[in-house]
């Protein structure tokens, strides 16, 4: 299969941890990458090559994965980490990318 | 760091062809990374379009592919977007981005985009 399959919405409380999921076979053989976008705004990469974070992203971002389900974790959920959260690989056959459909992500 | 910059028409007709071009500055499109195309219809979720290589490869999304091109430019430092045949559906905000695609010590691979334009929006409606 192509596809990535997300969670379309989780909750975490203001400081609390959550993990948000990303599901699909290519992810056997392909880490997620995660992208956080915020309304109006492009998308800006937050985890990338299983666990490598940007210049600029801040260390409680984090990534994982294990068999075909990749995670990101935000460890102490900040109000600004608010946002709709993708993950992306390519595909089995490594000339398509695709992307999961996207969790929104609400900082109570 | 390089900065992409989307440009083109706003309004497209119905069965007219979008055409979308994306400027690079501060860096050169010569090299070992894939350009690409990515949108989003209004209120939805990101969808592929396609890349080109510096090589000049392409792949484009399936469900496109009939109607996309994509090309290079290296002389002046960008690249562009087509879409025939353009219908509602189409109405998106474009990006461009640069994407990386390799694999690791453990033969793992990875793919990510890091370095995204700001977008263009494209309305499709007479």
């Amino acid at each position: 299969s192509s596809e990535l399959t997300q969670d379309p919405a989780v909750s975490v409380a203001l400081g609390q941890t959550v993990r948000i999921t990303c599901q699909g076979d290519t992810l056997r053989n392909y880490y997620a990458t995660w992208y956080q976008q915020k309304p109006g705004q492009a998308p800006i990469l937050v985890i990338y090559a299983k666990n490598n974070r940007p210049s600029g992203i801040p260390d409680r971002f984090s990534g994982s994965s294990s068999g075909n389900t990749a995670s990101l974790t935000i460890t102490g959920a900040q109000a600004e980490d608010e946002a709709n959260y993708y993950c992306n690989s390519r595909d089995s056959s490594g000339t398509h990318v695709v992307f999961g459909g996207g969790t929104k992500l609400t900082v109570l | 760091q390089v900065q992409l910059q989307e440009s083109g028409p706003g309004l497209v007709k119905p069965s007219g062809t979008l055409s979308l071009t994306c400027a690079a500055s501060g860096g050169s499109i010569s090299t070992s990374n894939w350009w690409t195309w990515v949108r989003q219809p209004p209120g939805k979720g990101l969808e592929w379009i396609g890349e080109i290589y510096h090589g000049g490869s392409t792949n484009y999304n399936s469900s496109l592919k009939s109607r996309v091109g994509i090309s290079l430019d290296k002389s002046k430092n960008q690249f562009s977007l087509n879409l025939n045949s353009v219908t509602a559906a189409d109405t998106a905000v474009y990006y461009c981005a640069r994407s990386t695609s390799s694999y690791d010590s453990t033969n793992y691979y990875y793919y990510y985009m890091d370095v995204w334009g700001k977008g263009t929006t494209v309305t499709v409606s007479s």
